[in-house]
């Protein structure tokens, strides 16, 4: 059973460093993109990009490019989205998401991230 | 590419016939999909390719369209259908975009 398993959620002060992570079973993780999605309070679906780990080769959404880092550790099983200066507008739920084709099939449980003073 | 979503919010009784409609700012061809998020959870897949029937899902969903203009059908709306409905279209590289969403309530 393919399974994304997600990291907890996190509450940090705007200016701080954060990476969370998104581990996968289940499957061959270096044979399938991991890309991430970002949800604001009770707004849309915006994907952020995506990550290739069997060679780590990334595609961003020209809106996140330079924002966030986006990585993976095929050793781990674990792909990350990483920021090095949080804002309060980072505040939002994120998911990982498995490619199958060109749909996401399998999901993540969302890590949730609160910004803020 | 832009992607519109029609309506934003719709409000349906049981047993209603529902279409969501998807319009793309340039041609996709049938690279788009169809998802359901429902109120906490992540969204789950319902079409891909612009009209197949993901595994599991209910056969009242159905999806058409070409080109530009798609929708996402509901033929005989059920309570467990609330939610919130997005478009995906995306592209050879993988790049992706979601309509802005769609809010299915019940009557």
């Amino acid at each position: 059973e393919v399974q994304l398993v997600q990291s907890g959620a996190e509450v940090k002060k705007p200016g701080e460093s954060l990476n969370i992570s998104c581990q996968g079973s289940g499957y061959r993780f270096t044979s399938y993109w991991i890309g991430w999605v970002r949800q604001m309070p009770g707004k849309g679906l915006e994907w952020m990009g995506i990550v290739f780990p069997g060679d780590s080769d990334t595609r961003y959404n020209p809106s996140f490019q330079g924002q966030v880092t986006i990585s993976a550790d095929k050793s781990l099983n674990t792909a990350y989205l990483q920021w090095s200066s949080l804002k309060a507008s980072d505040s939002a739920m994120y998911y990982c998401v498995r490619h199958n084709g060109y749909t996401y099939l399998y999901w993540g449980q969302g890590t949730l991230v609160t910004v803020s003073s | 590419i832009q992607m519109t979503q029609s309506p934003s919010s719709l409000s349906a009784s049981v047993g209603d016939r529902v279409s969501i409609t998807c319009q793309a700012s340039q041609d996709i061809s049938d690279y788009l999909n169809w998802y359901q998020q429902k109120p906490g959870k992540a969204p789950k897949l319902l079409i891909y390719d612009a009209s197949k029937l993901e595994r599991g899902v209910p056969s009242r969903f159905s999806g058409s369209g070409s080109g530009t203009d798609f929708t996402l059908t509901i033929s005989s709306l059920q309570p467990e259908d609330i939610g919130t409905y997005y478009c995906q279209q995306y592209d050879h590289l993988l790049r992706t975009t979601f309509g802005q969403g769609t809010k299915l309530e019940i009557k």
